[in-house]
């Protein structure tokens, strides 16, 4: 069974830092390329960033680019996403989801963890 | 980057409707065109991939349509869990835009 589960969300000062985690299982990790995707609250949905198998292609939305930085260890069957010179704005649900490989439709998805930016 | 447009914003109906959301996107995108289910509280969960292909698991009353600039999806005999959310994502070129949503109500 594929399985999704990410990590690190909390509260954050604007201006501050915070690192996020997601953990993968149930398939071949090292074959996909993976997604973070965010929520703000009560909003819609705003891909974030993509890596590609072997971190050969990586991809960003504007309002993240240069501040945001997406990783993988594939050892470790895991992706990441630094987070820095956060803003109110990046208040969100962060998902990670899976890129199924054909169109590049998100088919797996986690539960999310939340990241407040307040002061 | 790629707009996309969803009509209507939200829309009710009873228990065995059939329903049509549609989708428009701001420049051609071939047939690349996902819709998601999104229930409160949980997260997005893939329906049609490749505007009219049925993800595995996906019931047989939830079908997908169009290609270039306008898409569909159709829920025939709808069921109590598909009172929800509904979005359209356009996976032709990054960044990987969404529709605003349509919040399908009894």
């Amino acid at each position: 069974e594929v399985q999704l589960v990410e990590s690190g969300g909390g509260l954050v000062k604007p201006g501050g830092s915070l690192r996020l985690a997601c953990a993968a299982s149930g398939f071949t990790f090292s074959r996909y390329t993976m997604n973070w995707v965010r929520q703000a609250p009560g909003k819609g949905l705003e891909w974030v960033s993509s890596i590609s198998f072997s971190s050969t292609d990586i991809d960003y939305a504007d309002s993240v680019k240069g501040r945001f930085t997406i990783s993988r260890d594939d050892a470790k069957n895991s992706v990441y996403l630094q987070m820095s010179s956060l803003t109110v704005e990046d208040t969100a649900l962060y998902y990670c989801a899976r890129d199924s490989g054909s169109y590049t439709d998100f088919d797996f998805w986690g539960q999310g963890t939340l990241v407040t930016v307040s002061s | 980057d790629i707009q996309m447009t969803q009509s209507p914003s939200s829309l009710s109906a009873s228990v065995g409707d059939r329903v049509t959301i549609t989708c428009r996107a701001s420049q051609r995108i071939s047939s690349y065109l996902n819709w998601f289910r999104q229930k409160p509280g949980k997260a997005p969960k893939l329906l049609i991939y490749a505007a009219s292909n049925l993800q595995s698991g996906v019931p047989s009353r939830f079908s997908g349509g169009g290609s270039g600039t306008d898409f569909t999806l159709t829920i025939s005999n709808l069921q109590p869990e598909d009172f929800a959310m509904y979005y359209c994502q356009q996976s032709y070129s990054s960044p990987y835009t969404f529709g605003q949503g349509t919040r399908l109500e009894i």
